[in-house]
């Protein structure tokens, strides 16, 4: 079983839709949770941190699910902008080594 | 303010080839780090280096070389190209025991 794993996806959503990804981790000691965000051929770049009470950002939310060892991501009221693959990423051990997903591609349409 | 740069940008090598990947950060992070990005792998680590004098490997070494000689600068370096290692490769940087990683904005490199 791969230590962090995302569904690929491509999700294809409207405009205005609300759309969740789920990434799940396999080391129940795992201590820090990133939900990172990736353009077409640019860099990762940091879009929240996963607190264990669940935390808000506009119109991202993260929640960390311990007990069911998986972090998830809203995006309420999608926009076009929002295209974009989103990475998470956990911290597991000592030092600054995160493990990244492959990704969920997410698809804004008109 | 920089950040975290990369050079080149693109490189195309023959197999067999040796070239140095530049990275650089002028936020004096102490951890320094080398990804690569495949399709379907997401990022996996290659090396690693928590300051000046200290690297060791990540999930994917083979193949790969690092120094850390000042803290600013952590090249990659391939001493014989194959066509595996065609990818994209990023440099991350942090402060030691803190997190986000710092991303550099990618090299490009294809072997044939």
């Amino acid at each position: 079983r791969k230590e962090v794993e995302q569904d690929p996806g491509p999700f294809n959503v409207p405009e205005g839709a609300t759309v969740a990804f789920n990434c799940t981790y396999s080391n129940s000691a795992s201590q820090s949770f990133f939900w990172y965000r990736q353009d077409c051929r640019k860099e990762p770049k940091l879009l929240m941190s996963v607190y264990s009470s669940g935390n808000e950002d506009g119109r991202f939310t993260a929640q960390l699910n311990r007990a069911s060892q998986y972090i998830s991501l809203l995006i309420r009221d999608s926009k076009l902008s929002d295209s974009a693959t989103y990475l998470c990423a956990i911290l597991t051990g000592g030092g600054n080594k995160l493990t990244f997903g492959t990704g969920t591609q997410l698809k804004v349409e008109l | 303010n920089a950040g975290v740069t990369q050079t080149p940008k693109f490189q195309v090598l023959k197999t067999g080839q040796s070239m140095t990947l530049q990275c650089a950060q002028d936020m004096n992070h102490e951890y320094m780090s080398w990804y690569r990005q495949d399709p379907g792998m997401g990022l996996r680590l290659i090396h690693y280096s928590v300051g000046a004098g200290i690297t060791d490997q990540g999930e994917v070494p083979n193949g790969y070389n690092v120094s850390r000689s000042t803290t600013e600068d952590f090249p990659l370096r391939l001493l014989s190209a194959a066509p595996s290692q065609t990818s994209v490769y990023f440099c991350a940087s942090s402060y030691e025991g803190e997190l986000p990683l710092h991303f550099g904005n990618g090299t490009r490199l294809t072997v044939t």
